[in-house]
């Protein structure tokens, strides 16, 4: 199956800070998705990118479908304590979504 | 609205006892209809996935099933459970055509 790489493992920041974490592939892929976890819970679709080179924003949230169609990138501006969690990119393959590894992301107050 | 359910929301079993976790989805129809399992809060490995009743895809052999006796139910069974069952089994629903599923709040399963 499609094998996303997705990095940073894990980041450590300071509430302010601006996040960035991306996630690339070998294969061309239509769409690219990021979804947060929270602890003990299910995912939840942040935004979804369907175009190359697209730029779309949800608050301080901002993602980017790579221009070669194999990578994306997600950004978080002036982090918050509730940014905690971990961050996955996924793809979609006929009916099936496949997730990256995921970023766990903390926040220091 | 659409919703989804998961339960039960945290399972202690015994190795070789069976398992049964349920996931029902409302307010829609026809939808697709996955079992995720998540180890060590990291990567979400996809189990099984329906696209309609009776029709069950299993991505990874192991010693789960699937079945879907329902058009908006999906539940996940053992007959006998082994150590490395333990787990976050998440549920997931998505409308056929279009992207981003969504997600029950998960089972948090330990076998002991």
């Amino acid at each position: 199956g499609q094998q996303l790489n997705q990095s940073p493992q894990s980041m450590f920041i300071q509430e302010g800070e601006d996040v960035s974490m991306n996630c690339t592939s070998s294969s061309i892929f239509n769409t690219w998705l990021w979804y947060k976890q929270e602890p003990g819970e299910g995912p939840v679709l942040l935004i979804a990118l369907y175009k190359a080179g697209e730029l779309t924003s949800n608050g301080r949230l901002t993602a980017q479908f790579g221009i070669t169609r194999k990578d994306s990138f997600l950004n978080i501006s002036a982090s918050i304590p509730s940014d905690v969690g971990i961050y996955f990119c996924a793809i979609t393959s006929g009916s099936r979504l496949t997730f990256g590894e995921g970023t766990q992301l903390t926040v220091n107050p | 609205s659409q919703t989804i359910h998961q339960w039960p929301a945290t399972l202690v079993q015994p190795v070789g006892s069976p398992l049964s976790l349920e996931c029902t989805v409302e307010g829609t129809s026809n939808p697709n209809l996955y079992w995720y399992r998540q180890a060590a809060g990291r990567g979400l490995q996809l189990l099984f996935y329906s696209v309609g009743i009776g029709q069950i895809s299993s991505e990874v052999p192991q010693n789960l099933s699937a079945s879907r006796p329902q058009d908006r139910q999906f539940i996940l069974s053992s007959k006998k459970l082994l150590l490395s069952d333990s787990g976050f089994y998440l549920c997931a629903w998505g409308r056929r055509g279009s992207y981003g599923y969504t997600f029950g709040s998960g089972t948090r399963l330990t076998v002991v």
